[in-house]
């Protein structure tokens, strides 16, 4: 069973560009997270999808990040501008019930 | 909020040696408790975990209690070795949300 994909793996770019990351969940799996995990830290949820609609999303900075699961299956996260903040691993993640299965996620530099 | 506190820190370790990484909560309700690894150059994957007080999640020679008296889930194992290397986090989710509070994790290296 191939797990959730992600890509790309990795992205550098410059501050105030636009960036996309998309997702593709395991089959079957009803539920989609997007977490970012900083340098030394745990992942921290920025959005959470049942199906296509966004069920938790208090953490996402919507002034600069978007992200849609148009037919409940992928995913896009994007920002727009990146702030060099930004920097950071975004992972990926579904599940059918309760455990998450993660992917190996991308990396971010914005320099 | 929910939250987890792992033990400061990178732990290094021989080979074969006891391996102890703390971890404790705070949470509202009663949540389920998790152990991820992250292996160097990986994804995060599920290594254990509890959804009841005084459950017992184990796997790959890993265990850990879940002790709603000391609002605690330690890490343990009894020999390690040097594939075990990598990074481990706790985490808890409420039943409610589903969502995933993590630790900072714990670096782990074991020397041959």
């Amino acid at each position: 069973e191939a797990g959730v994909v992600q890509s790309p793996r990795y992205k550098i770019i410059e501050k105030k560009q636009p960036v996309a990351f998309w997702c593709n969940p395991i089959s079957g799996h009803n539920t989609l997270y997007w977490y970012r995990q900083n340098l030394g830290q745990g992942p921290e949820l920025l959005i959470r999808y049942e199906n296509e609609e966004a069920v938790d999303d208090s953490q996402l900075p919507k002034d600069r990040f978007s992200a849609e699961r148009l037919k409940g299956v992928d995913s896009t996260l994007k920002i727009q501008p990146a702030e060099l903040g930004d920097s950071a691993v975004y992972l990926c993640a579904s599940s059918l019930d309760y455990e998450q299965y993660f992917g190996p996620g991308t990396r971010l530099t914005v320099t | 909020g929910d939250s987890v506190t792992q033990m400061e820190g990178p732990v290094t370790l021989s080979e074969e040696a006891f391996l102890t990484i703390n971890c404790t909560y705070t949470a509202t309700g009663y949540p389920s408790l998790f152990w991820y690894v992250q292996y160097p150059g990986e994804g995060l994957q599920l290594l254990l975990k509890a959804t009841k007080a005084d459950d017992k999640g184990s796997n790959k020679g890993f265990e850990a209690t879940y002790r709603k008296e000391t609002t605690s889930f330690h890490l343990e194992k009894g020999s390690v070795q040097v594939s075990d290397s990598a990074v481990y986090f706790c985490a808890l989710s409420d039943q409610g949300n589903n969502r995933l509070a993590f630790g900072k994790g714990n670096q782990v290296v074991v020397i041959p």
